[in-house]
Parts: C-alpha cells; structure tokens; sequence
C-alpha cells in the first residue's frame, strides 16, 4: 500500500510570483484535503476535492485553487503569493463513503518560504 | 475564535509512567474526535479516533476519552515510551470531513 507522497520537499518562492504544490493520495483513497500549518500553530484547513470537485473550503482567499484528477491525485496553485504563505502545506487523503472516512492520512509536507 | 484548544504546548513524562494529553472544544456540533502524532519532517500520522457517540476508546497504549457535557477530549498514553516523543494533535471533524486542528501539544518521555 503506498502512502501519500507530496512534492517538491522544499520550495523557495518571491512574493507576487505563482506556486504549484503536488500531492498524491494513498491507494484505495478517492478524497483529497490540503492543509497549511504556519510555525508553532496546528494545520488549517484550505480546502478539500472529491470527484475532482471542491468539497468543502475553509477560510482562505480565491488566489488558494486546487484540481483533482481522475487518479484522485491533486494540486494546491496559490496565485500572487504573499509572505504570511510561508508555511508547510500538508496534503491528506481518505476514502469517502466508508466507515472510516474520517480519518485522513498525510503526506510529509511541502515547505513553502516565501521571501 | 479558536474551537479547539490545547492549552499546554509541552509536556514532559517519564518513560513508564502514564501520559495524559487534553483539548478542549467550544462548538457542539463535532461529531468526529481524532489523535494525530507528529514527528518533525513528517506529516501528521493518525493514531487514534472516537465517534461523539461514544466516551472511550481504547488501541493498545492509547486510550481517549471524550466528556461531551464539558466539551473535552483526552489521550492517555500508558506505559508512555521513548519513540512517543512528539508533538500530538487533537483534531474535530464538522461538516464535510473538515479537520479542525488545536495547536498541539510537545510531548518528552525522559529515560
């Protein structure tokens, strides 16, 4: 069973410029949910894809965007980036519509430095 | 507004004694409670969950308890050991399937 994997590890960016994060979600799972977690403080939802479709936003500006595609792996794109961005941005996956579709299990992470 | 809290960022415990984690929440309306364990440079691996129907539930060291009436949530962790060194999570589920994290709470099993 292969876990969630996330790319790039590490990533160096200016503000005002784009980003594309990557994540691909375990095997068996058809949900995707990103999260930022800024130094100190615990993960934040942004948002989360089912069905290559949002499911569900928390409180983030448009310039957060995100895509699904049919193998259920998925991309985070934050547009006219700001320094408050430097964070680590963790994508989890799940399988909607079990009875554990609760729990959702996380990649490593992509630390974004914004500069 | 922070609907989760945990209000100690650390904890130190002896190896073999018992460790005991809380969070405490103010919205009603979760109906999903879970346990995350981070090591630094890695994500969040999940350890344990209750369902807001039940008030304990129990996975080898690990049991959590949940006090709806005082909005509460527990992680016990007997005996504690050297490898549970690290920063715990609590997180609520709501909605859909959104994860609402508190901050954490560094966890240090001394020898």
């Amino acid at each position: 069973e292969t876990g969630v994997t996330q790319s790039p590890t590490h990533l160096i960016k200016t503000r005002g410029q784009q980003v594309t994060l990557r994540c691909s979600s375990q095997s068996g799972h058809n949900t995707v949910s990103w999260y930022q977690q800024a130094l100190g403080q615990g993960p934040q939802f942004i948002f989360q894809y089912y069905r290559e479709e949002e499911n569900g936003r928390g409180n983030f500006p448009p310039r957060f965007s995100g895509l699904q595609f049919p193998n259920y792996s998925s991309e985070l794109n934050v547009n006219a980036l700001e320094l408050d961005d430097s964070a680590l941005y963790l994508c989890a996956s799940s399988n909607s519509g079990t009875g554990d579709s609760y729990e959702q299990y996380f990649g490593p992470g992509t630390r974004l430095t914004v500069t | 507004d922070q609907q989760v809290k945990q209000n100690s960022p650390s904890l130190s415990v002896q190896e073999g004694r018992i460790s005991i984690l809380n969070c405490d929440y103010t919205n009603s309306m979760f109906d999903y409670f879970l346990w995350y364990k981070k090591y630094p440079a890695e994500g969040p691996t999940f350890l344990i969950s209750i369902s807001s129907i039940k008030d304990k539930n129990e996975d080898g060291r690990f049991t959590v308890f949940l006090n709806k009436s005082a909005k509460h949530l527990s992680l016990h962790i007997v005996p504690s050991q050297p490898g549970d060194s690290a920063v715990y999570f609590c997180a609520l589920v709501i909605g859909a399937q959104k994860l609402v994290f508190g901050q954490g709470t560094r966890l240090t099993i001394n020898p």
